[in-house]
């Protein structure tokens, strides 16, 4: 079965800080993406990147970074976290074949205090 | 991607199968439809996905309609643990960008 582990289940950060968010694949997928999840707007696409090193802007990639080092692993940053970046945030990962699906991590609830 | 329509919820009852439909009516001949379902707090689970012909797997079983606007996803003997979210989704290839727009989904509850 295909593995996707987000580093943390439950996270709080004060407003500011530099928050990394962790991401591990286990299925040699080039594509990684990064979503997140709020009441009434469903998911959401921050940024995907489809090889190492590369990387484009989703829908609502503002207050964002990401990095994809090696395959298996591709990290958010939040560069300075703001009270309206409280959210769920999901992690998925599939080939770039449409035909096959994206498969999901358990998602990080991040608060912003 | 193509829209669709699902209804906001529905229940059944445990053992009993679980019928849920949805409505993609603009759906072109090259998206695929997907199913999805989240259980509270947990991520998205993938569930199956068809592009014309009917599919099946140990989860569930997708039944297209023969001009593919629309689907059902069945779970045959439906449990307390099905209780979720589930969300049907149509995808067409975009070059790299082969995001997954998810809707308001139906939310399924199974009764004892």
């Amino acid at each position: 079965d295909v593995k996707v582990t987000q580093s943390s289940r439950y996270l709080v950060k004060r407003t500011g800080e530099k928050v990394f968010l962790e991401c591990v694949q286990d299925m040699d997928h080039e594509n990684m993406f990064w979503y997140r999840q709020d009441p009434g707007l469903g998911l959401r696409l921050i940024y995907f990147s489809y090889d190492v090193k590369m990387k484009e802007k989703g829908d609502i990639p503002e207050g964002y970074s990401v990095s994809r080092e090696k395959k298996e692993r591709f990290s958010l940053i939040l560069e300075s976290a703001s009270t309206n970046q409280t959210s769920m945030y999901l992690c998925a990962s599939s080939t770039p074949d449409i035909a096959q699906p994206q498969h999901f991590g358990d998602g990080t609830r991040l608060s912003i205090l | 991607d193509a829209k669709t329509t699902q209804p906001p919820s529905m229940d059944c009852a445990e053992g009993r199968a679980a019928n849920l439909p949805c409505n993609h009516s603009t759906i072109s001949g090259n998206e695929y439809v997907y199913w999805y379902r989240q259980i509270h707090s947990q991520g998205p689970q993938y569930i199956i996905h068809g592009l014309k012909n009917n599919e099946t797997n140990e989860m569930a079983s997708l039944i297209i309609t023969e001009d593919r606007k629309s689907s059902t996803l069945i779970l045959p003997h439906a449990t307390l643990r099905d209780t979720a979210v589930y969300y049907c989704i149509v995808r067409v290839h975009t070059g790299a960008n082969s995001k997954l727009t998810f809707g308001k989904g139906i939310t399924l509850s199974v009764r004892p």
